[in-house]
């Protein structure tokens, strides 16, 4: 069974930095480009970044270019988002969710989520 | 960027009744559209991919079509599990953009 699991979510002051991981098992994770989503409280979906199944090729939203940077470890199955110049803005739920195919952008699988609050 | 409009915003039905929800693209996305199911304090699950294939386990009383800019999903008869939000999704341009959701509730 495909699981993606996220963490490192919490609270940061405005500027400040956090990194969020995301624990993938139940799949060949070197296999498969991965992106991160996020959903800001009571609002819609924005898709944030993309990182190819072998990390040479990343792709960001205008949003966050910049600021955020995508990266993996595939030898500990585990994707990351580190957050930097936080903004009240990026107050969100961040989802890591995975290609059906990889490079398809059809997210066949998604985590459960961690909650990001910007707030001084 | 491409902006996905989904209406309406809510639709109020009773279970048995047909839903039909709409998604219509800013430029054409060809047939590179997909929707999503979300329910309360869960994530998104993938329902219909590249506008009429669905995906693994999903029932066939949801359905797809379209092409181009104007996009519908319809579930046939609703399922008191159905009452949930609707995003449909573009991947025909970066950046990967949703439309803004449509509420199924329960009337």
């Amino acid at each position: 069974e495909v699981q993606l699991l996220e963490s490192g979510g919490g609270l940061v002051q405005p500027g400040g930095s956090l990194r969020l991981s995301c624990a993938a098992s139940g799949f060949t994770f070197d296999k498969f480009a991965v992106n991160w989503v996020r959903q800001a409280p009571g609002k819609g979906l924005e898709w944030l970044s993309v990182i190819s199944d072998n990390a040479v090729t990343t792709y960001y939203a205008d949003s966050v270019k910049g600021r955020f940077t995508i990266s993996r470890d595939n030898s500990k199955n585990t994707l990351y988002l580190q957050m930097n110049s936080l903004r009240a803005e990026d107050t969100a739920v961040y989802y890591c969710a995975k290609d059906s195919v990889s490079g398809s952008y059809i997210f066949d699988n998604w985590g459960q989520g961690t909650l990001v609050t910007v707030s001084s | 960027e491409i902006v996905l409009t989904q209406s309406p915003a809510t639709l109020s039905l009773s279970p048995g009744e047909r839903a039909t929800l709409s998604c219509r693209a800013s430029q054409s996305v060809s047939r590179f559209l997909a929707w999503y199911q979300q329910k309360p304090g869960q994530a998104p699950r993938l329902l219909i991919y590249d506008t009429s294939n669905r995906a693994t386990g999903i029932p066939a009383r949801f359905s797809g079509s379209g092409s181009g800019t104007d996009f519908t999903l319809t579930i046939s008869s609703l399922e008191p599990a159905d009452f949930a939000v609707y995003y449909c999704q573009q991947r025909s341009n970066r950046p990967l953009t949703f439309g803004g959701g449509t509420k199924v509730e329960i009337k």
